[in-house]
């Protein structure tokens, strides 16, 4: 089964700067996407970017960017000019692109809580 | 369209008692997913449809979890004597089944057993 890791319980960073969170990965399959998924306190988890692994140039959405490297199955998160309202738990997710596998299932890290220090 | 909701947001319960949460995804939406948060762990799968067929369950559903998917609409997730270790946050998703697309999620049904 694929497995997701993510490294850091904890991240802090001070409004304006620049924020790294990691994520590393496990499996055997060469088709699938990875997410990094926001969840807020009491609020639902809401996408903040999607990698496709046959896509070699690295996602980015306004302020977030991931360094996607399929080689050594890691996918870090980069928060640039960080706002008090990216406070959230942050998860890594994997999903398989193959046809035999239940389509759509994510897999999911421990997540990474970050605070936005003002 | 307002999104996958699921209702109720938050319940509690007596051990031994039989629970049932809704979720109502997003109305295009052909597939749904029920996942399990446990406190500083990520989601878990559960289960999933794709349309009313329900196409996988987790290991984790035991004989006391039972979820239904009526038509293809909206789903029930049942828990049939409840144990304490069943408290967490079971979050509901839905998607298109359509490579690459996103799964939504709702706000998720906290469940605390006493």
């Amino acid at each position: 089964a694929q497995t997701v890791t993510q490294s850091q319980p904890e991240m802090s960073v001070q409004e304006a700067e620049t924020v790294t969170l990691s994520c590393t990965y496990d499996t055997s399959e060469s088709d699938y996407y990875l997410f990094w998924y926001k969840q807020p306190p009491s609020r639902q988890m809401i996408l903040v970017i999607r990698q496709e692994a046959y896509k070699q140039q690295n996602a980015t959405e306004n302020r977030f960017s991931v360094n996607f490297q399929k080689a050594a199955k890691s996918f870090s998160l980069k928060i640039s000019d960080s706002q008090l309202g990216d406070a959230a738990m942050y998860f890594c997710a994997y999903r398989s692109a193959d046809r035999g596998s239940t389509l759509g299932r994510l897999y999911f890290g421990r997540g990474t809580q970050l605070t936005v220090w003002p | 369209d307002t999104g996958v909701s699921q209702d109720p947001r938050h319940k509690i319960t007596k051990r031994g008692q039989n629970v049932t949460f809704r979720c109502d995804p997003i109305s295009e939406h052909n597939r749904l997913y029920w996942y399990r948060q446990t406190l500083g762990q990520g989601p878990e799968f559960l289960t999933y449809f794709q349309n009313e067929a329900q196409l996988e369950k987790s290991r984790l559903l035991s004989d006391r979890f039972s979820a239904e998917r009526p038509k293809g609409s909206f789903s029930t997730l049942e828990i049939q004597r409840t144990e304490q270790g069943d408290s967490a946050m079971y979050l509901c998703a839905s998607s298109l089944a359509i490579r690459g697309t996103e799964a939504f999620f709702g706000q998720g049904t906290r469940l605390t057993v006493v």
